[in-house]
């Protein structure tokens, strides 16, 4: 069973579209990050989210935590090329540190 | 900013050979580090969290005698791949979380790519 579930786990649009990831969970985290990764790194935090209700917004990318705390999305707008990459989600439920990730987004953005 | 360094970041050997790859925090110290494995194209998935001075935790279904892992230190630990077989060619990464903030995100290492012939 997967604790997080992220969709969609495929994604291939046109630069300048927009576009949502959504996490979703039955269960409540303390916080959540999302993360990006390219071929051969290691990902590389882009937000942590930790108050219900919660928005952020890093340029054309926001992120909303849910009221309840059991889910997230992040919206980019206008993608660019650039965008193009892994998108993570990590749930913290207070369990020593560990994270639980969800399936992944691999985002395709083309010219 | 906290910068966590993996070493090496791609090795081939030959299967039946172990492999050690280390995991750094450079500029902080820490008392716990993750190691995570990935497929391609797949998210990360924990193998176990890794703690200094005391034997690491493994996450169900990963066999600790495979993967021996080591935190000697506050700012290292290493994982080693026991007479590594080609199933267990994967991307390897760690993490690690400030000793000093447990409220501050894990940072990752860069990776380590192991291909195993």
């Amino acid at each position: 069973t997967q604790l997080l579930e992220q969709s969609p786990q495929f994604l291939s649009i046109q630069e300048g579209e927009n576009l949502t990831v959504y996490c979703n969970s039955s269960s409540v985290f303390s916080s959540l990050q999302w993360y990006r990764q390219e071929p051969g790194e290691g990902p590389v935090l882009l937000v942590t989210v930790v108050t219900g209700g919660e928005v952020k917004k890093l340029k054309r990318l926001t992120f909303q935590f849910g009221d309840a705390r059991k889910d997230s999305s992040l919206h980019i707008t206008a993608a660019q090329t650039g965008d193009t990459g892994l998108y993570l989600c990590a749930g913290d439920r207070n369990q020593g540190g560990k994270l639980i990730f969800g399936q992944g987004t691999e985002l395709s953005v083309k010219p | 900013g906290a910068v966590v360094s993996q070493h090496p970041s791609w090795v081939i050997c030959k299967s039946g050979t172990s492999v050690k790859i280390e995991c750094r925090s450079l500029d902080f110290q820490a008392t716990t580090m993750f190691w995570y494995r990935q497929f391609p194209k797949q998210s990360l998935m924990l193998m176990a969290t890794s703690n200094e001075g005391s034997k690491a935790t493994y996450e169900q279904g990963v066999e600790k005698d495979k993967f021996l892992i080591n935190h000697a230190s506050l700012t290292l630990s290493t994982l080693t791949v026991t007479s590594a077989h080609p199933e267990d060619s994967s991307f390897y990464i760690c993490s690690a979380r400030p000793r000093t903030n447990s409220n501050q995100p894990q940072h990752f290492g860069d990776g380590t790519r192991l291909s195993i012939l």
